[in-house]
C-alpha cells in the first residue's frame, strides 16, 4: 500500500467544469505538495502546504493534517489543465512519499 | 532564470556502456535530488544530497552513482546500463530539504536496449 493514495487515477472533463483531485496519506507529515507534471514532461511544483488552503489563480489546494487528506481544485477547467497532477509528503529523511499521479485531460 | 537544467534530454545506450546524466541549478539551493519514474509509477529516490561533498542514498539506488563536488552540480552516473534502468530521470533541488519548493528539471529519457 503506497504512503499516499491519490484518486481518481484518471479524470476527463469537459471545458469549464470544476475538478477536484484527492490526496489522503497513511503517514504522518508536515506539510503536502502538489506537483504538476505536462505533457512534455516537465514537473512544476504547484503549492506547499501545511494548514489551510492557498489559491493561485483558478488552482486551490486544501489541507486537514488531522484527517491526513488534501485535495487540488481547478476552477473553470481548460485544456491546457490537462497533466499529470501529484501529491507528496515529506517524510522525517529528506524523502517525499509520492503519490502515483491523477492524469487529467479537459476536452474543449 | 534557468532555474535546474538537465543534460541529455534524451538518450539510447546499450546494454554494458556507462553514462552520466548532468544536473545543474543555479539558485544556490542546498539539497539536489535524483528521482526515476517508471510508465504508471510514482517518482522513486535514487540519491540525494543535502550540500556540497554530502550523498546520501534514497529509495533505488542500485546501479548508479553520484557526487556532489560543487553547490550547483549534481551528476548522477550509470554504470553497466541494464533493461531495467530504462526510465524517465528528474533532478530536482530546494533550498531546506523537502520542507520547502522543490524545483524540478525538465527530465532525461533514457533508454536502454
Amino acid at each position: 500500500k503506497n504512503e499516499v493514495e491519490q484518486s481518481p487515477q484518471n479524470l476527463t472533463a469537459q471545458e469549464g467544469e470544476f475538478i477536484t483531485i484527492n490526496c489522503s496519506y497513511s503517514v504522518g507529515i508536515s506539510a503536502l505538495h502538489w506537483l504538476q507534471q505536462h505533457p512534455g514532461g516537465g514537473i512544476v511544483s504547484l503549492f506547499m502546504l501545511s494548514s489551510g488552503k492557498k489559491k493561485h489563480g483558478r488552482l486551490i489546494a486544501t489541507i486537514n493534517i488531522q484527517e491526513k487528506h488534501s485535495s487540488l481544485h481547478i476552477t473553470a477547467s481548460h485544456p491546457r489543465d490537462s497533466a499529470v497532477y501529484i501529491c507528496a509528503g515529506p517524510n522525517t529523511g529528506n524523502q517525499f512519499y509520492f503519490g502515483t499521479g491523477t492524469s487529467l485531460t479537459v476536452i474543449p | 532564470n534557468a532555474g535546474v537544467t538537465q543534460t541529455p534530454k534524451f538518450r539510447i545506450l546499450k546494454i554494458g556502456q556507462s553514462m552520466t546524466l548532468q544536473c545543474t541549478q543555479d539558485m544556490n539551493h542546498n539539497y539536489m535530488y535524483w528521482y526515476r519514474q517508471d510508465p504508471g509509477m510514482g517518482l522513486k529516490l535514487i540519491y540525494y544530497s543535502v550540500g556540497a561533498g554530502i550523498t546520501d542514498k534514497g529509495e533505488v539506488p542500485n546501479g548508479y552513482n553520484v557526487s556532489r563536488s560543487t553547490t550547483e552540480d549534481f551528476p548522477l552516473r550509470l554504470e553497466l546500463a541494464a533493461p531495467s534502468q530504462t526510465s524517465v530521470y528528474f533532478c530536482a533541488s530546494s533550498q531546506g530539504g523537502v520542507g520547502t519548493e522543490a524545483f524540478f528539471g525538465q527530465g532525461t529519457r533514457l533508454t536502454v536496449v
